[in-house]
């Protein structure tokens, strides 16, 4: 149980465009979904927290209207790289969570989707 | 200063090895932790909650001390599979994770 599946699994994009990430939950409801950031050989940095229904809190340093993101039911969440940049390319992870979840595994990650910018 | 550190590594061991890997933490109020596995591209995955009696799960054992606000993971008999990325992760308030930088690890034969 607790499966969350993360679409496209790898991107590769123009510089300038933009692309879509979605993060399912796909046998629970998440009240919140995490979006990570991790580039080579470097940890996991949190971008944003969402809430279901609610806007995104967004980590310091992360541009939310650059990285849009969408969390409009209790089993999707959508992370929009906009405009995206050679710099942008990484490795980027969602995950959920549920209170009744949480004390067998705070969040539950996604495969991660790595997009490479041109 | 990062919230958790960890030493990066590379580790090389033969196989069978015992090999053991600490992680520091800064914020005393982190509720609990964990550790991590993480392969080449792939998501982060559970291997183990840490706790301050100490916790075994087969060939991996970890333990918590909050006097001194460091986690270990020891990992007996290692094996080409184990060749990984460990993370050591503490869990905060808001349900919120903070990971180690990681350390890596390469079982050899």
């Amino acid at each position: 149980g607790a499966v969350v599946s993360q679409h496209p699994s790898r991107v590769i994009c123009k510089s300038g465009t933009s692309v879509k990430i979605e993060c399912r939950s796909l046998d629970f409801q998440a009240t919140t979904m995490f979006w990570y950031r991790q580039f080579p050989k470097q940890s996991l940095m949190l971008m944003a927290t969402s809430n279901e229904g609610s806007k995104a809190t967004y980590e310091q340093g992360v541009e939310k209207d650059k990285f849009l993101i969408n969390h409009a039911s209790l089993t999707l969440s959508t992370l929009t790289v906009t405009s995206a940049h050679p710099e942008d390319s990484s490795f980027y992870i969602c995950s959920a969570s549920s209170p009744s979840l949480i004390s067998n595994q705070p969040q539950h990650f996604g495969e991660g989707s790595r997009l490479t910018v041109l | 200063r990062k919230e958790v550190e960890q030493d990066p590594g590379p580790f090389n061991v033969p196989e069978g090895a015992t090999v053991a890997f600490n992680c520091t933490y800064s914020n005393s109020a982190s509720q609990s932790f964990f550790w991590y596995r993480q392969d080449c591209r792939k998501e982060p995955k559970l291997l183990m909650s840490v706790y301050s009696s100490g916790n075994e799960d087969g060939r991996f054992t970890a333990q918590l001390n909050r006097a001194s606000q460091y986690i270990s993971l020891l990992i007996r008999d290692s094996k080409l599979s184990d060749s990984a990325t460990y993370l050591c992760v503490s869990h905060n308030a808001g349900n919120m994770l903070t990971f180690g930088g990681g350390t890596r690890l390469m079982v050899k034969p």
